[in-house]
């Protein structure tokens, strides 16, 4: 799988959207752009994902860039609930490896009230 | 909603013993992963699992685990003689289809202390 950057951490306000970045300048054709994140002391919570277009969920939106090199997980408007570990993990189309989810060390986001 | 379902949330036990984690994924699906995290360190893959064996492992799951669906609900982790650094929370998830164009729903883990 290829490899996804991160920004250690991010810090935002309560009830302000939230860009989260993530660079993958290395993707392939057939890699969808998968976001997890883990609340403290919880299990990895699936977020949204896409392969070209941009992509909305009732947790967030996806931002491809045009060349795939990169892509933004945005939260419109953050709550307290949304601090947790943010991580972009790039999955072949067709499954390939079928559970291997490469988790990095993500982006930490803290939300202040 | 829903939701993989780990038991149970906290094991101690004590180096040498044989400990089994279980996990009920969701009924429709029909992938099934474990994963482990060391506290302060990234979330790991350990094994995936389809049509009742196993399709893929990392090189932590050695020959002290393995994995096995004894019925129809259950998932489950066995660690034959575990060690102080199999400490860890340990997660089952699922899937409908590989991890392609679909997610993995995650259970909330149980943590395995070793003493």
């Amino acid at each position: 799988d290829a490899k996804t950057t991160q920004p250690n951490s991010m810090e935002s306000n309560e009830e302000e959207p939230v860009h989260l970045p993530c660079n993958h300048s290395t993707i392939s054709g057939t890699d969808y752009i998968h976001w997890y994140r883990q609340l403290p002391s919880q299990g990895p919570e699936y977020v949204i994902h896409g392969l070209t277009s941009n992509v909305n969920n009732r947790m967030a939106s996806l931002a491809i860039a045009e060349d795939r090199k990169s892509s933004t997980l945005i939260l419109h408007r953050a709550t307290l609930r949304d601090a947790a570990v943010y991580y972009c993990i790039l999955r072949d189309m067709n499954g390939g490896s079928q559970g291997n989810l490469i988790f990095g060390k993500g982006t930490k986001l803290s939300v202040k009230p | 909603e829903p939701e993989v379902t780990q038991t149970p949330s906290h094991q101690v036990t004590q180096m040498g013993q044989e400990v089994i984690l279980r996990c009920v994924p969701i009924s429709n699906h029909l992938y099934f992963y474990w994963y482990r995290q060391i506290l302060g360190q990234k979330v790991e893959f350990l094994v995936s699992f389809y049509n009742n064996e196993i399709s893929e492992k990392s090189e932590i799951f050695d020959d002290q685990f393995s994995v096995e669906r004894p019925d129809g609900s259950n998932f489950t982790l066995k660690i034959r003689s575990t060690k102080l650094e199999d400490s860890a929370m340990y997660f089952c998830a699922s899937s409908v289809f590989p991890l392609g164009d679909t997610e993995a729903f995650f259970g909330q883990g149980t943590r395995l202390t070793v003493v």
